[in-house]
């Protein structure tokens, strides 16, 4: 069974500055898929950035850049010019390539608080 | 499009009862996920359905089920409640038959309380 594990429960930045989240995960699959979700206060949880795993080039959206490091098996997040709006908890996940099936594997979660 | 839409937003139950919660997918999308989230066990998964076929069940007892209609709508049902069951449930499709399958969208969620 797959595991992800994120090891900073909480975070705390200034408004416009870079912060990194940390994700480890362990699999025995070669192809899979990686996710960082946000969800903010409202519950709603957003899909923030996807990597493939047979894709060697990190994934980037706006702000939000992952450093994928499939040896290590480390999918981190990185958060740049960072905003009030960017407080929220975020998850990592992963799913296999068994065609979506068989769910998502979340973390525990990073609560991330931004401050002015 | 409209988003992922549950159902009802919020339920009040009591031990011993049971409850349906209710999920429409975005328009297209074939698959459908439920998930537990609690503050003790996370985000936990509980079944994925597509195509009205349950494909994969999570790790939760007989009591948690579900079902998926021809339109892809999907409902989950919990009988003989117990207190242990008080959770958010977020359901969650995806668009099932590219390699963007894996990314599934989630709903706002139902807060259910059992007292």
């Amino acid at each position: 069974a797959q595991t992800v594990t994120q090891s900073q429960p909480e975070m705390s930045v200034q408004e416009a500055e870079t912060v990194t989240l940390s994700c480890t995960y362990d699999t025995s699959e070669n192809n899979y898929y990686l996710f960082w979700y946000k969800q903010p206060p409202s519950r709603q949880m957003i899909l923030v950035i996807r990597q493939e795993a047979y894709k060697q080039q990190n994934a980037t959206e706006n702000r939000f850049s992952v450093n994928f490091q499939k040896a290590a098996k480390s999918f981190s997040l990185k958060i740049s010019d960072s905003q009030l709006g960017d407080t929220a908890m975020y998850f990592c996940a992963f799913s296999n390539s068994g065609g979506g099936a068989d769910g998502l594997t979340f973390g525990k979660g990073t609560h991330l608080i931004i401050q002015p | 499009k409209a988003g992922v839409t549950q159902t009802p937003r919020y339920l009040i139950k009591t031990r011993g009862q049971q409850v349906t919660l209710s999920c429409s997918p975005i328009s297209g999308h074939r698959s459908v996920s439920w998930y537990q989230q609690t503050p003790g066990q996370g985000l936990q998964f509980l079944f994925e359905y597509f195509s009205e076929t349950q494909r994969n069940k999570g790790n939760f007892p007989g009591r948690f089920s579900g079902r998926q209609f021809s339109n892809s709508r999907s409902e989950m049902n919990v009988s003989t409640l117990e207190l242990g069951d008080s959770a958010l449930y977020l359901c969650a499709s995806s668009f099932y038959g590219t390699s963007y399958s894996y990314e599934q969208y989630f709903g706002p969620g139902t807060r259910l309380t059992v007292t």
